[in-house]
């Protein structure tokens, strides 16, 4: 069974600072998501990366993959208080469709001036 | 791009009534239609997955005669809560996959009382 671990589970930090959030997982993959949840809303696509070595960069957002080490990272430059959100990691367990996607149990960040 | 419409948004039921949540893909076929639900402050839950013309797959420990799937057809997916009752009360998001990948519903918040 593929497992999705994704840390911190909560994150307060202050506006202007950086952070990562680490996507541990714990079969072969090459296709990893990154997804934002404001409160009562569905998921929000952020990033989609579908290689060893991809970066990609949204903003104040960048995400990274490492397959060999099976760990994702969205690193948060200077952050401000519109990135307050849960942010799930989602592993593609298979190259096809018909596979649900296996889910993080999420990061829960709040921004504080 | 590829959009996922759900509705209804929000609906609010009386315990032993049924509910129809219904997933269309705009713009795309939806080969395979997944069903999340999710609890407060928790990640999804696959409750289980559909393919177009044949019977859904529900995962471990989810009532496939109280959660039922239909997906008639590549646009369209539907779930239906029968005989709702209070536990039942949840956040339901479908997933649409197909060749870009997989496309959120906007959710469903169902308040059974």
């Amino acid at each position: 069974e593929l497992k999705v671990e994704q840390n911190p589970l909560f994150l307060s930090m202050q506006e202007g600072k950086n952070y990562t959030i680490y996507c541990n997982y714990s079969t072969t993959s090459d296709r990893l998501y990154w997804y934002r949840q404001d409160p009562g809303k569905s998921l929000e696509s952020l990033f989609v990366l579908l290689s060893n070595g991809a970066v990609k960069q949204e903003g104040r957002l960048m995400a990274s993959l490492d397959t060999k080490a099976r760990l994702s990272t969205l690193h948060i430059t200077a952050a401000v208080h519109d990135l307050s959100a849960t942010y799930f990691c989602a592993v593609d367990p298979a190259r096809r469709s018909g596979y649900a996607l296996n889910f993080g149990k999420g990061t829960s960040l709040l921004v504080t001036p | 791009g590829a959009v996922v419409s759900q509705h209804p948004s929000r609906v609010i039921c009386k315990s032993g009534t049924s509910v129809k949540i219904e997933c269309r893909s705009l713009d795309f076929q939806a080969t395979t239609m997944f069903w999340y639900r999710q609890f407060p402050k928790q990640s999804l839950m696959l409750m289980a997955t559909s393919n177009e013309g044949s019977k859904a797959t529900y995962e471990q420990g989810v009532e496939k005669d109280k959660f039922l799937i239909n997906h008639a057809s590549l646009t369209l997916s539907t779930l239906t809560v029968t005989s709702a009752h209070p536990e039942d009360s949840s956040f339901y998001i479908c997933s649409g996959g197909g060749v870009y990948g997989y496309t959120f519903g906007s959710g469903t918040r169902l308040t059974v009382v």
